[in-house]
């Protein structure tokens, strides 16, 4: 079965430290991957996509970076965390099937202290 | 760029009542999808509507895709306490393409 692995589920980090969120699906081969970060009451915002390995999109200009080392593992990270960093970060996978959306990992709460 | 709004914010529904939260895009869409969250969870899928006018059913929720494929709406009858959560729609405007989702509506529903 196809599964999508999220960690850690939550985290407190202070000011100026770095971050690394994992992300890893199994079950499927070449998936595209999606890193979206949701406010507090908020909509989700996409922050990177990669449709393969080494390749990333950014959507939006921050202190943020993403990598994917391998097929199937998607990785968010920081050198040096903002205030302004606090959220609800979920990965997402694009599922195959024909008329299915997208399969969230169940997130990392972060919050900067 | 592509906007997708969602009206209203916050939904207050009397358990056993109807109501109805919308999705408007400013592009025209490929398709439109709909995902659940529950409190302190992830979004999950519920459905994805791709043809003009598609309206599509599951148990006491009803989908409906706008004729020029620009807006949407989800209908809850009878709502019930599972209810609860917020509910997203998102749309592409070609298959394939990023996904933007709207603000979604969060619904309470008071029992």
């Amino acid at each position: 079965s196809q599964t999508i692995h999220q960690w850690p589920a939550t985290l407190v980090q202070p000011v100026g430290s770095p971050l690394s969120l994992e992300c890893t699906v199994e079950g499927t081969s070449n998936p595209n991957l999606y890193w979206y970060r949701q406010a507090a009451g908020r909509g989700l915002q996409l922050l990177f996509y990669s449709v393969g390995i080494g390749q990333i999109s950014s959507e939006v200009p921050q202190n943020l970076s993403a990598s994917r080392p391998q097929d199937r593992q998607f990785i968010l990270s920081s050198k040096k965390l903002l205030l302004s960093d606090s959220g609800f970060y979920l990965c997402a996978w694009k599922s195959t099937l024909k008329n299915y959306g997208y399969t969230f990992g169940s997130g990392t709460r972060l919050t900067v202290v | 760029g592509q906007q997708v709004m969602q009206i209203p914010q916050y939904q207050h529904v009397q358990e056993g009542e109807d109501f109805t939260t919308y999705c408007n895009s400013s592009t025209t869409l490929s398709n439109i999808q709909w995902y659940k969250q529950r409190p302190g969870g992830h979004p999950v899928f519920l459905i994805q509507l791709v043809k003009s006018g598609e309206v599509k059913k599951q148990k006491r929720l009803t989908f409906q895709f706008g004729e020029a494929k620009k807006n949407s709406s989800l209908h809850i009858t009878a709502t019930q306490t599972t209810d609860v959560g917020t509910y997203f729609c998102a749309g592409q405007r070609a298959a394939g393409n990023k996904l933007t989702f709207g603000g979604g509506t969060r619904v309470l529903v008071k029992p």
